[in-house]
């Protein structure tokens, strides 16, 4: 597609709830990663991939935290558990290689776990 | 461990006036750039700096490197109120994950 495309754009889930994160990244970009960043504060890396691998997982905050990518495109964030300190916006970002060229960011999605 | 740092936190100037955005970084870097984030969503991809490079323009932004003291500075000229959002540098390391690394942005307000 033209851009990054997140869903939903917004979620509000009740605390022990799971939930799932979809990025849709830029057709052809082979590098896809997730930040959070809770409100007003910078941004938090999670994972990134290269194609379907996972080269680094370390930023994930525990393991309630997983995620996948299927065929080189989508990918999905998936929280186990919800907890209420996992409320922040999620962005995915995706790039044409890992080698620190811009990203393109998705408009994130804002998690609220009440 | 947080790469980058920008100062100040927060900058308020008038529209039409520069305003000056400074990021440090700790670690030998492949690269830095910056970004600017409006209404906490989705950031927009501003300049990239290479580590050999000093010094890089695009429009009305200037953008310097100095691997020496680890820091680079945007500048904004001749202000806007569109130019009203939060900047963010990023680096990405000469060694070890393939990732940027995030500062905590410096929040602009344009006053018109």
């Amino acid at each position: 597609g033209a851009g990054v495309s997140q869903s939903p754009s917004n979620k509000v889930t009740e605390k022990g709830k799971d939930v799932e994160l979809r990025c849709d990244p830029i057709s052809g970009h082979t590098a896809l990663y997730w930040y959070r960043q809770s409100l007003g504060q910078g941004l938090e890396f999670l994972i990134y991939f290269q194609g379907n691998s996972a080269p680094d997982k370390s930023g994930l905050p525990s393991d309630r935290f997983s995620a996948e990518r299927t065929g080189g495109s989508v990918s999905t964030l998936t929280i186990q558990r919800t907890q209420q300190e996992d409320s922040a916006v999620y962005l995915c970002a995706s790039s044409l290689s890992i080698w620190g060229e811009g990203y393109t960011f998705g408009s994130g999605t804002r998690l609220t776990v009440v | 461990s947080q790469q980058g740092e920008e100062d100040p936190q927060a900058l308020s100037i008038q529209e039409g006036e520069n305003a000056t955005m400074n990021c440090s970084y700790k670690t030998s870097i492949n690269n830095l750039q910056w970004y600017r984030q409006n209404s906490g969503r989705g950031l927009v991809h501003l300049i990239l700096i290479r580590s050999n490079e000093r010094e890089k323009h695009s429009g009305r932004l200037r953008v310097t490197l100095d691997t020496s003291k680890k820091s680079s500075s945007l500048l904004i000229t001749a202000s806007r109120a569109a130019d009203t959002a939060s900047y963010f540098c990023a680096t990405a390391r000469i060694q070890g994950a393939q990732k940027l690394v995030f500062g905590q942005g410096t929040r602009l307000t344009i006053n018109p």
